[in-house]
């Protein structure tokens, strides 16, 4: 069974920095590539970053490049989300998903002083 | 950056009936289309890629039609479990985009 475990949300102040995780396990983790999506509360999903399954491909969305960096270990089987120079706008649920095919239940980032 | 459009914005409906939902593109994502499902409090689930295909498990009610800018997302019989917000997203060009979302409640 595909699993996606998503941890490393929490609250933090404008400007401060978080480093989110997804351990996958049920697949060949390092044969697909992976996504990072996040979702307002009660509002609609924006996917933020790509990255393809040996990390030679990467994409951000324009409302985080510059600020969060993506990268994966596929020894570990584990994707990771480096968030720095966080906005109250960044709060929201963070989502991994493989391919948006499978997805996590998600992490709640709080950016707030 | 491709923008989907989604309607209706709510859907109401009674448990049996048929749903309809659109999504269009604000230009062709060559079928590179998929709907999502999502319930309160849970991870989205994809039910539809490349515009017609059934995910893995996803139940023979559910169906995807369309190409180049116009898609249909069909329930044929709406059981209990389907009321939820229903989103498209194109996998055609980058950024990846996602429609605003279709909500379907029981009437």
């Amino acid at each position: 069974e595909v699993q996606l475990v998503e941890s490393g949300g929490g609250l933090v102040q404008p400007g401060g920095s978080l480093r989110l995780s997804c351990a996958a396990s049920g697949f060949t983790f390092s044969t697909y590539n992976m996504n990072w999506v996040r979702q307002v509360p009660g509002k609609g999903l924006e996917w933020i970053s790509y990255i393809s399954s040996s990390s030679n491909i990467i994409y951000y969305a324009d409302s985080v490049k510059g600020r969060f960096t993506i990268s994966r270990d596929n020894a570990k089987n584990s994707l990771y989300l480096q968030m720095n120079s966080l906005r109250d706008e960044d709060t929201a649920v963070y989502f991994c998903a493989r391919d948006l095919s499978y997805w996590g239940q998600g992490t709640l980032v709080t950016v707030s002083s | 950056e491709i923008v989907l459009t989604q309607s209706p914005a709510t859907l109401s409906l009674s448990p049996g009936e048929r749903a309809t939902l659109s999504c269009r593109a604000s230009q062709s994502v060559n079928n590179r289309l998929g709907w999502i499902q999502q319930n309160p409090g849970q991870a989205p689930r994809l039910l539809i890629y490349d515009a017609s295909y059934r995910a893995t498990g996803i139940p023979a009610r559910f169906s995807g039609s369309g190409s180049g800018t116009d898609f249909t997302l069909t329930i044929s019989s709406l059981e209990p479990e389907d009321f939820a917000v229903y989103y498209c997203q194109q996998g055609n060009n980058w950024p990846l985009t996602f429609g605003q979302g279709t909500k379907v409640e029981i009437k």
